[in-house]
């Protein structure tokens, strides 16, 4: 089953602004990742954050994790046209699998 | 850093007919191998994963079938396409240099079905 579920499902910013997307889960967890995914294309790799981590930042990215509520959130901060894709949330839960869930899809407009 | 590729890129075929799609891995050793497919607007579903050649473990009982003959390929088959086997499949590895579940994409392959 899909227990990574994103919201909002879709989420429409001018360029410039920050973009929150946040993920909710309902097992424990080893660690969250977060992916981003360009029209047609595969799935790349933004972060992971470990379940004892609490926050974690690439560049522009943020993360939060808060396993008491089982859910996470990924802010992009000053948004770029280039940002619009969608992004999913996959949870790692050993056995060497991930669980995604259903994608939030964000544009930027200029 | 690994490259994952995979072919063909699209692909039309008409119900009941067979299908093939490879995948392979270049720049790690010994990873664990998946096949995903993503129908339009949705999340990933897992199809298949290995964890070494010949190690096949499925995810969701359908008519397709996968295969590791290789340490770094991997192929997904199916005898008799139907129409809902229509979607974009990924096919993802994990490299055992970097110590997480981190998964490498490749560029998919999208199938349509009529």
């Amino acid at each position: 089953s899909q227990q990574g579920e994103e919201d909002p499902q879709a989420l429409s910013i001018q360029e410039g602004e920050n973009a929150t997307m946040n993920c909710s889960y309902k097992t424990s967890i080893n660690n969250l990742q977060w992916y981003r995914q360009n029209s047609g294309r595969g799935l790349v790799h933004l972060i992971l954050i470990r379940s004892n981590e609490r926050e974690k930042h690439s560049g522009r990215l943020r993360v939060t994790l808060d396993t008491s509520k089982k859910s996470s959130s990924l802010l992009i901060t000053a948004s770029r046209a280039a940002d619009t894709a969608s992004y999913f949330c996959a949870t790692g839960q050993g056995a060497q699998k991930l669980v995604f869930g259903q994608g939030t899809r964000l544009t930027i407009n200029p | 850093s690994q490259t994952i590729h995979q072919w063909p890129a699209t692909l039309v075929q008409p119900v009941g007919s067979p299908l093939s799609l490879e995948c392979t891995v270049e720049g790690t050793s010994n990873p664990n191998l998946y096949w995903y497919r993503q129908a339009a607007g949705r999340g990933l579903q897992l199809l298949f994963y290995s964890v070494g050649i010949g190690q096949i473990s499925s995810e969701v009982p359908q008519n397709l079938s996968a295969s590791r003959p290789q340490d770094r390929q991997f192929i997904l088959s199916s005898k008799k396409l139907l129409l809902s086997d229509s979607g974009f499949y990924l096919c993802a590895c994990t490299d055992r240099t970097v110590p997480s579940d981190t998964q490498y994409f490749g560029p998919g392959t999208r199938l349509t079905v009529l």
